[in-house]
């Protein structure tokens, strides 16, 4: 099975909020990520956050994480057109692993 | 520019012909990974090295695939006897280590192979 699971679609109005949610499986995973894909791009470290921590804000951005669960998710505020991409979520303690990636659409 | 760099971006080969890519790490990483990327897949783990040892490979790594990094800076990935089902982006990252846990791995642009 996937170590990694995520959601392969989502749609938003340009203003609202987005939440991309995660689940993994592996209990040892030190770091967990967040990389942005844009069309024909590489991928682009978005924000990551220690297992031993439960909420990281930086900007628009808040990751939440619940360890007992191994659930993530990332909350995009006052979403933009131009935060239309694939977001992918990742897990890590020494080799870092990806879910499938989820395809954010952000309509005007 | 301090950042992963792969070449080439771009590689058109024959089936059953052997290619090479190459990655440069961001200088003060000590791990580098690879990873294939096909399209509306997340990357996939095929290697990665701590300095110069090569500390796991994925099952995915059939044998026609081999990567080294011989000096601990630099790797290669080749690919021997490349099928149609090798098409996909190849992917470096790099991190450290050095604080005793693993920071964040920063992605290269890729080399895209297409097996014709």
């Amino acid at each position: 099975g996937e170590d990694v699971e995520q959601s392969l679609f989502l749609s938003v109005r340009e203003g609202d909020s987005s939440v991309i949610n995660c689940t993994y499986t592996d209990s040892s995973s030190t770091y967990l990520y967040w990389y942005k894909q844009e069309p024909g791009a590489g991928l682009q470290l978005l924000t990551y956050i220690f297992s031993n921590m439960d909420m990281k804000q930086d900007q628009r951005l808040t990751v939440l994480l619940n360890k007992k669960d191994k659930h993530l998710s990332l909350r995009i505020a006052d979403t933009q057109t131009g935060d239309s991409a694939i977001y992918f979520c990742a897990e890590s303690d020494n080799d870092m692993r990806f879910g499938a990636g989820t395809r954010l659409t952000v309509k005007p | 520019d301090t950042g992963v760099s792969q070449n080439p971006r771009h590689k058109i080969t024959k089936r059953g012909q052997n290619v090479t890519f190459r990655c440069d790490p961001i200088s003060e990483h000590n791990r580098l990974y690879w990873y294939r990327q096909t399209l509306g897949q997340g990357p996939e783990f095929l290697t990665y090295f701590q300095n110069e040892a090569q500390l796991e490979k994925s099952r995915l790594l059939s044998d026609r695939f081999s990567a080294e990094r011989p000096k601990g800076s630099f790797s290669t990935l080749e690919i021997q006897r490349t099928e149609q089902g090798d098409s996909a982006m190849y992917l470096c990252a790099s991190s450290s280590t050095q604080t005793g846990v693993n920071t964040e791995a920063f992605f290269g642009q890729g080399t895209r192979l297409t097996v014709v």
